[in-house]
């Protein structure tokens, strides 16, 4: 079956960095593109960042253009979101998605469980 | 202030129909772009519910339908459930915003 499984969360500084890790299986991952969707606490979700399939074309929210990374590694079946300068506006839930198909009018049908990052000092 | 605007909370009794409305613009509904449906149970991972404005995905009850017309979408659920009380998200994407968007959620009671 198919499973998304986060790692990498935890209590960090503001103006630190973090990296996340989200490791698949169950589908052919090469495949696929890739999202990192937040949730604040209480809060609703948001797009964090987005990969095609081979990595070569990458779009970010504006609230994180410039301080994170998207990456992926198909060999590994891995996708990663590299954080650094880090803000409290930052802390959230950070998911791992599986966008069912395209790019533009795509749903997520496959979400991993979550990895909690906080940011304070 | 999220892009597609849903009503903070919905209720209804076991047995009833309850429907949540997600409104949005011209340049995401209205622009073609379809409505997506996801249930989150508290504590857990957003699922998909509808995706392509009408469409379950398979081992989603037939209890829960979509629709969209225009710049506006809405869920419904009929013979409510007390394990249908959760957090709903309407989601598209917005040609303007270059991005996806979310409603700001909808929590069901179920009383």
């Amino acid at each position: 079956q198919v499973q998304l499984v986060e790692s990498g969360g935890g209590l960090v500084k503001p103006g630190g960095s973090l990296r996340l890790s989200c490791a698949v299986s169950g589908f052919t991952f090469s495949d696929h593109y890739m999202i990192w969707i937040r949730q604040a606490p209480g809060k609703g979700l948001e797009w964090v960042a987005y990969t095609t399939s081979s990595g070569r074309t990458i779009y970010y929210a504006d609230s994180v253009k410039g301080r994170f990374t998207i990456s992926r590694d198909n060999a590994k079946n891995s996708l990663y979101l590299q954080m650094n300068s880090l803000r409290a506006e930052d802390t959230a839930v950070y998911y791992c998605a599986r966008p069912m198909a395209g790019v533009t009018s795509t749903p997520f049908d496959y979400w991993g469980q979550g990895t909690l990052v906080t940011v304070s000092s | 202030q999220s892009v597609l605007t849903q009503p903070p909370s919905v209720s209804g009794a076991p047995g009833q129909r309850v429907t949540i409305s997600c409104t949005g613009s011209s340049s995401n509904f209205g622009a073609g772009y379809d409505v997506h449906w996801y249930q989150q149970l508290p504590g857990t991972a957003p699922k998909l519910l509808i995706y392509g404005n009408t469409n379950r995905p398979s081992g989603v009850p037939g209890r829960f339908s979509g629709s969209k017309s225009g710049t506006s979408a809405s869920l419904a659920i009929t013979g409510l459930q007390a394990e249908d009380e959760a957090d709903y998200y309407c989601q598209s994407y917005d040609t303007s915003l270059s991005g996806w968007v979310f409603g700001g959620g909808t929590k069901l009671t179920v009383l």
